[in-house]
């Protein structure tokens, strides 16, 4: 089954960038979507097909695909960024939803 | 007010049954696909299951095919997850979401449920 990996943790001073990745056999041929799921709190869509974001959330959220990683950036990290970040995608060979096991972004 | 809202999670021993309910209010359900996904104590998101927006279509991980089953209620705009054959494993939080278009296929998760706890003890 297709399987997604992401790093377990990543850090960044207010005001810098965030950058996760998620990796996967030929990702680039598929849409990521990203949710942001604070502590305590249900997940929350934060880019959906590879880079667009819902509205509602920060232009600071910016996602790209290709070849056999996604990436999501938090431009100008603030505090309440703080939260566990899950890629998500549709594998069409299983018939499953699969998501990335999850990056904490810890804020400085 | 735009939510979705679990309910039906408890205490349940081991082997038995339990069965989850996912109703909408400020939104509707009726034409989109809706899923089910859970979440172990302190571990990541596990999609379970999805059924599309005339119940015709149902997807399911291959871990819980057979035990749980997905339905809907298009007259009630509820959608419900039936879970037998419960076991310690089962022990998580219960996520519904509603799928971005009408079949639960490659689309993201734009409204989720703040979820239902089920505890399954030995």
């Amino acid at each position: 089954s297709f399987v997604l990996t992401q790093p377990p943790s990543v850090s960044a001073a207010p005001g810098k960038t965030a950058m996760m990745t998620c990796g996967g056999n030929n990702v680039g041929t598929k849409s990521v979507h990203w949710y942001q799921q604070r502590p305590g709190q249900a997940p929350v869509l934060v880019i959906y097909n590879d880079s667009d974001r819902p509205s509602g959330i920060p232009e600071r959220f910016s996602g790209s695909n290709s070849g056999n990683t996604a990436t999501l950036t938090i431009s100008g990290v603030e505090a309440g960024d703080e939260a566990d970040y899950y890629c998500q995608v549709w594998d069409s060979s299983s018939d499953h939803y699969v998501f990335g096991s999850g990056t904490k972004v810890t804020v400085l | 007010q735009v939510q979705l809202v679990e309910s039906g999670g408890g205490v349940v021993q081991t082997g038995k049954s339990l069965r989850l309910s996912c109703a909408a209010s400020g939104l509707t359900l009726s034409n989109y696909g809706i899923h089910w996904v859970r979440q172990a104590p302190g571990k990541g998101l596990e999609w379970l299951a999805a059924i599309s927006f005339d119940g015709i279509k149902k997807y399911y991980r291959d871990s819980v095919r057979g035990r749980f089953t997905i339905s809907r209620d298009k007259s009630k705009n509820t959608v419900s997850l039936q879970m037998n054959s419960l076991t310690t494993d089962d022990t998580s939080i219960y996520y519904c979401a509603r799928g971005s278009d009408s079949v639960p296929v490659a689309t993201a998760f734009d409204y989720w449920g703040q979820g239902t706890l089920v505890t399954v003890s030995s």
